[in-house]
């Protein structure tokens, strides 16, 4: 398996633009996480979907903010319009998570999102 | 909410030597688990150790074991024979059913290996 996979690796784009994260989990893992990293505020959680259902959406900074799993295998995290604030690593994660069983995250590489 | 706390943001150790990093942990709960991940340079964030809660046996990853104290809320994750491959920050998570799926960071901790 390839792991989870980030698309792009690096975004850098104008104040008041549409950014749009990609996400692609591993195949079989039915948790999939959005995180944001910050100098600031370290890693912070966004959203989370469990079997592609948006399970908790309280970490979502504001309506600029939005994210959709349409299904098992991909996910995006949507923000319009950017603003400077906004620059961080985001990161998405996927698990396999049964009742209190965890293994873990696998994270992808992250995108670091630059907005000038 | 859960908090987990790691108390040294910054550690070195010499090559070979050994090194422990602290993590704390507050909750009420009894079944939860714990994990220590590694994000070197390149930023890509990597599991290093898992331990269940409901087992008294640290659990041990090669070079990579830990220190877990139930009683005191301590799970503390120690490197032996330490390589500048180690070099990285660490982050302590943790884990509940209270939790749903969502795992609680740490600040992390910057390990330094000294050639």
């Amino acid at each position: 398996d390839a792991g989870v996979i980030q698309s792009p690796r690096h975004e850098v784009t104008e104040m008041g633009q549409e950014v749009t994260l990609r996400c692609k989990p591993i195949s079989g893992h039915n948790s999939l996480f959005w995180y944001r990293q910050t100098m600031m505020r370290g890693l912070e959680l966004l959203i989370y979907f469990n079997n592609n259902v948006p399970i908790d959406d309280s970490g979502m900074p504001e309506d600029r903010f939005s994210a959709k799993m349409p299904n098992a295998s991909f996910s995006t995290l949507k923000i319009q319009p950017s603003e400077p604030r906004d620059s961080a690593v985001y990161f998405c994660a996927s698990s396999f998570e049964q009742g209190l069983s965890s293994y873990g995250y696998t994270f992808g590489s992250g995108t670091r999102l630059t907005v000038v | 909410a859960q908090t987990v706390t790691q108390s040294q943001p910054e550690m070195s150790v010499q090559e070979a030597e050994t090194v422990t990093l602290s993590c704390t942990y507050d909750t009420s709960e009894s079944d939860y688990y714990l994990f220590w991940y590694k994000q070197p340079p390149s930023r890509q964030m990597i599991l290093v150790i898992r331990q269940e809660a409901y087992k008294q046996q640290n659990a041990t990853e090669n070079r990579f074991s830990v220190n877990f104290q139930k009683a005191a809320k301590s799970f503390s994750l120690k490197i032996s024979d330490s390589q500048l491959g180690d070099a990285a920050m660490y982050f302590c998570a943790y884990r509940s059913e209270s939790t749903g799926n969502q795992f609680y960071f740490g600040t992390g901790t910057s390990l330094t290996v000294i050639p």
